[in-house]
């Protein structure tokens, strides 16, 4: 079954240095989603990406953020200066059609 | 009121129990509607959509209600692998695709 695919699992990193973590979406998929989740509150959405630009993105994806999609196979996260409550689990998300979404396993990002 | 509303439970029941959960949401217009499961410090992992009729998978029913903006799962004959997070999934504004996530009712089934 395919499935999405995110490194690091766990990434550990000083406050204010850069982070970028990976994605590589379900193959045929065309919508891409970067979600997080701060230990023990909820799934929040962050950014969505179709047509090599973002089209959606809420109040926590700052100018700290961006994403990218390198290739024609990795979608990226990138954090420009880390901050102690950038601390999550960041989730990548794919869809075909918009709708149903698949998560990748995460990636636990812990800014020390 | 809360854009996606969920009891943060936990509901504890026995192996065999039927147990319902319920979730509001905000926006009367909002068309997309789900169930997800998250296990402990994993993904959440589609679980239902849930359609104006209702559906039902194996041991699991869904309903939606418009007029009061509420909707439900039901899961009957309660295994002890139905323990986890059931996540209230809501696409609240149709003109967006970001889909807002309830906090989660937790289940704990106990044999």
């Amino acid at each position: 079954e395919p499935e999405v695919t995110q490194t690091p699992s766990h990434q550990v990193t000083q406050m204010g240095q850069e982070v970028i973590l990976r994605c590589v979406p379900i193959s045929n998929h065309l919508y891409f989603y970067w979600y997080r989740q701060i230990l023990g509150q909820k799934v929040e959405f962050l950014v969505s990406f179709y047509n090599n630009e973002i089209s959606e993105k809420s109040e926590i994806f700052d100018d700290q953020f961006s994403v990218e999609r390198p290739d024609g196979s990795n979608f990226t996260l990138k954090i420009r200066s880390t901050k102690l409550e950038d601390s999550a689990m960041y989730f990548c998300a794919s869809s075909a059609q918009g709708e149903t979404l698949f998560f990748g396993s995460g990636t636990q990002l812990s800014v020390l | 009121r809360k854009e996606v509303e969920q009891d943060p439970g936990p509901f504890n029941v026995p192996e065999g129990a039927t147990v319902a959960f319920n979730c509001t949401y905000s926006n009367s217009a909002s068309q997309s509607f789900f169930w997800y499961r998250q296990d402990c410090r994993k993904e959440p992992k589609l679980l239902m959509s849930v359609y104006s009729s209702g559906n039902e998978d194996g041991r699991f029913t869904a309903q939606l209600n418009r007029a009061s903006q509420y909707i439900s799962l039901l899961i009957r004959d309660s295994k002890l692998s139905d323990s986890a997070t059931y996540l209230c999934v809501v696409n609240l504004d149709t003109g967006r695709r970001a889909l807002t996530f309830g906090s989660g009712t937790r289940l704990q089934v106990q044999p």
